[in-house]
């Protein structure tokens, strides 16, 4: 069966400080990957998804970045945190494709505080 | 681009009644619509999932039902019970399986 880890689980970090948040994936391959956050108050906001190794989209222009250097490894960074980047952020796999439900699986997530 | 549209963002129910949720989508060229429970502080786990070609879902006692013409998805929650309180997310997909969500239905189920 397929797992999704994040890590870690919560985060404090004081602004302007780097960020590296980390999702992995176990019994699957070449998934497609996401990151999305939830902001307090807020709905889901997809910020990235990769479709391959190397290979990053991104729907919301910010302070982050991702990167995708494995194929079941999806990374989230910044090199500088804003006060604006507190929040609960979700990573989920799908696998597309002829005969895919398109079914989307989530991680346990990171609570990220900045101060 | 797809949109959804949850109603109502709250509902708090006594213990035993039935559980309607409601989510509507802007685009009928639909894959699927998944339905999610999220806890406070938790991830989402996947409820149902309703492919574009059926009409509806059925497990244990949650039925999600899909009409696509009208642009709508239905959550039903049968005899409902404390440990059902959560919000409730709905969401689609496009080509590269980027979900849409709406915002979520908080649900209380009060003993």
């Amino acid at each position: 069966s397929q797992t999704i880890h994040q890590w870690p689980a919560t985060l404090v970090q004081p602004v302007g400080s780097p960020l590296s948040l980390e999702c992995t994936v176990e019994g699957t391959s070449n998934p497609n990957l996401y990151w999305y956050r939830q902001a307090a108050g807020r709905g889901l906001q997809l910020l990235f998804y990769s479709v391959g190794i190397g290979q990053i989209s991104s729907e919301v222009p910010q302070n982050l970045s991702a990167s995708r250097p494995q194929d079941r490894q999806f990374i989230l960074s910044s090199k500088k945190l804003l006060l604006s980047d507190s929040g609960f952020y979700l990573c989920a796999w799908t696998r597309l494709g002829a005969g895919s439900s398109y079914e989307q699986y989530f991680g346990p997530g990171t609570r990220l505080t900045v101060t | 681009k797809q949109e959804v549209t949850q109603i109502p963002a709250a509902l708090s129910v006594p213990e035993g009644e039935n559980l309607v949720l409601n989510c509507s989508f802007t685009d009928s060229a639909i894959y699927n619509l998944q339905w999610f429970r999220q806890d406070p502080g938790k991830g989402l786990t996947s409820l149902l999932l309703i492919q574009s070609s059926q009409r509806e879902q059925t497990s244990g006692r949650l039925n999600a039902s899909l009409d696509k013409s009208s642009g709508r998805s239905t959550l039903y929650i049968a005899a409902s019970q404390p440990g059902d309180s959560a919000t409730y997310l709905c969401a689609g997909p496009d080509s590269w399986g980027k979900l849409q969500f709406g915002a979520g239905t908080q649900v209380v189920v009060t003993p």
